[in-house]
């Protein structure tokens, strides 16, 4: 059965800071994985896709790696600001495109 | 992506009443919509997947006949919690896409039972 792991569970930082999510998976056997963003009391927003055949993917300040072999993955935040402050959600598909796993999340409060 | 919408997104009642939250697809026609639940602090568990014109496919430990679920137009599902119990507190959150496509997910809808 797969289970998706993240830490920290929560990370408090300082503006301007680079930061590092971390999330780990079980079983490689994975289609793709996905990094969301949940506000709270609100739904998700997805940020990265990253196919199971590549590496990363890359979108403004976010770069998220990916190691199947390995079961990890990375979402690296660079020069963080207040308004990442949220929960960061990391969720694999399993190969059969039947189900998508959920970690529990990393909870990231900036400071200004 | 899709626009996702889910109404109410807040919902207070009282214990043995029950609950519908719809979930609409504003830019897609959706066949399959998902169902999933997220207590404080845990992961999103997916509850069930709803499809058009045919019944829902509940996920393991998910009581069929307390979480009714209609997916009766491609752009509306609902999902109605009978006999609501202060264990059934919960942020439901709908999505449509799936398979090998990306999940779109809506607002979420918080249940307290009191």
């Amino acid at each position: 059965k797969q289970e998706v792991t993240q830490i920290p569970a929560a990370l408090s930082v300082p503006e301007g800071e680079n930061l590092v999510l971390n999330c780990s998976f079980t079983d490689s056997a994975i289609y793709n994985l996905q990094w969301f963003r949940q506000d709270p009391g609100k739904g998700l927003t997805s940020l990265l896709l990253i196919q199971s055949s590549q590496r990363e993917q890359t979108s403004g300040r976010l770069n998220a790696s990916l190691d199947k072999s390995s079961g990890r993955s990375t979402l690296y935040i660079a020069a963080s600001q207040p308004g990442d402050s949220a929960t960061y959600l990391c969720a694999v598909l399993n190969q059969a495109g039947t189900a998508l796993i959920f970690g529990k999340g990393t909870t990231l409060s900036v400071s200004s | 992506g899709a626009v996702v919408s889910q109404h109410p997104s807040r919902v207070i009642c009282k214990s043995g009443t029950s609950v519908k939250i719809e979930c609409r697809s504003l830019d897609f026609q959706a066949t399959t919509m998902f169902w999933y639940r997220q207590f404080p602090k845990q992961s999103l568990m997916l509850m069930a997947t709803s499809n058009e014109g045919s019944k829902a496919t509940y996920e393991q430990g998910v009581e069929k006949d307390k979480f009714l679920i209609n997916h009766a137009s491609l752009t509306l599902s609902t999902l109605t919690v009978t006999s609501a119990h202060p264990e059934d507190s919960s942020f439901y959150i709908c999505a449509l896409g799936g398979g090998y496509n990306e999940q779109f997910f809506g607002p979420g809808t918080r249940l307290t039972v009191l």
